[in-house]
């Protein structure tokens, strides 16, 4: 099974409804990140958290917000899905190695694609 | 503000020729450096980093980065590409040391036999 698991890997809908994307992991990592990809533009973070109290807007929150039910999970919502946040959308996290130390590492899920009509 | 350039949308090599793959960053300091890979239908997969040190560093997969900090670039390389490497390659940096990390827009390679 993978570590990061995203669901569900593909969804259409329409302009207006409400979409939720969600994101569980096995890594027993405390920090959890919610990503958006573009063709030509890259990934840009929409929301991250560092633990279940610690909600942070990323760089391209507007339309979006986020819930951290526990330290493993992680979900996404669009409130009232527009055609422009048609992309593909990544879950990852990270976390401190054995010794403690941040390995600076991000672990994604296999991403989910998410089409507004 | 930091940003990540990757100059080639595209690349096309032959089977077993060598790679180089450029990205530049726009950082007043040295951040925090990775390549990570996404084959088709998956995520992305981290080739290696650079935090400090030694600036040529070595991955998976026998790809290597050189830093090099004259000219905010961190180049991904590989002596001999196999027909498997073909997959989208993206450069990214954190410079804050909390893992935000700023993506650029990657580059797809595609291999020839």
């Amino acid at each position: 099974d993978a570590d990061v698991t995203q669901t569900p890997r593909n969804r259409i809908t329409k302009t207006g409804k409400r979409i939720m994307l969600e994101c569980s992991q096995t890594k027993g990592h405390d920090r959890m990140y919610w990503y958006r990809q573009d063709p030509g533009l890259g990934l840009r973070l929409i929301y991250y958290s560092f633990d279940v109290k610690d909600i942070n807007k990323g760089e391209i929150s507007d339309g979006y917000s986020v819930s951290r039910q526990a330290q493993a999970k992680f979900s996404l919502s669009l409130e009232s899905a527009i055609p422009n946040q048609t992309a593909l959308y990544f879950c990852a996290t990270s976390g401190t190695s054995g010794g403690g130390s941040n390995t600076g590492e991000l672990f994604f899920g296999e991403g989910s694609r998410l089409t507004v009509l | 503000a930091q940003s990540v350039t990757q100059p080639d949308i595209h690349i096309t090599v032959s089977e077993g020729a060598s790679l180089e793959l450029r990205c530049n960053y726009s950082y007043g300091a040295t951040p925090y450096l990775f390549w990570y890979v996404q084959s088709p239908g998956q995520g992305l997969q981290l080739l290696l980093k650079y935090f400090s040190g030694d600036t040529l560093v070595q991955g998976i997969k026998g790809f290597e980065a050189e830093f090099k900090r004259s000219q905010s670039s961190f180049n991904l390389r590989k002596p001999s590409v196999h027909w498997s490497d073909a997959a989208e390659y993206f450069c990214a940096v954190d410079t804050g040391g909390y893992n935000k990390l700023i993506f650029g827009a990657g580059t797809r390679l595609a291999v020839h036999p």
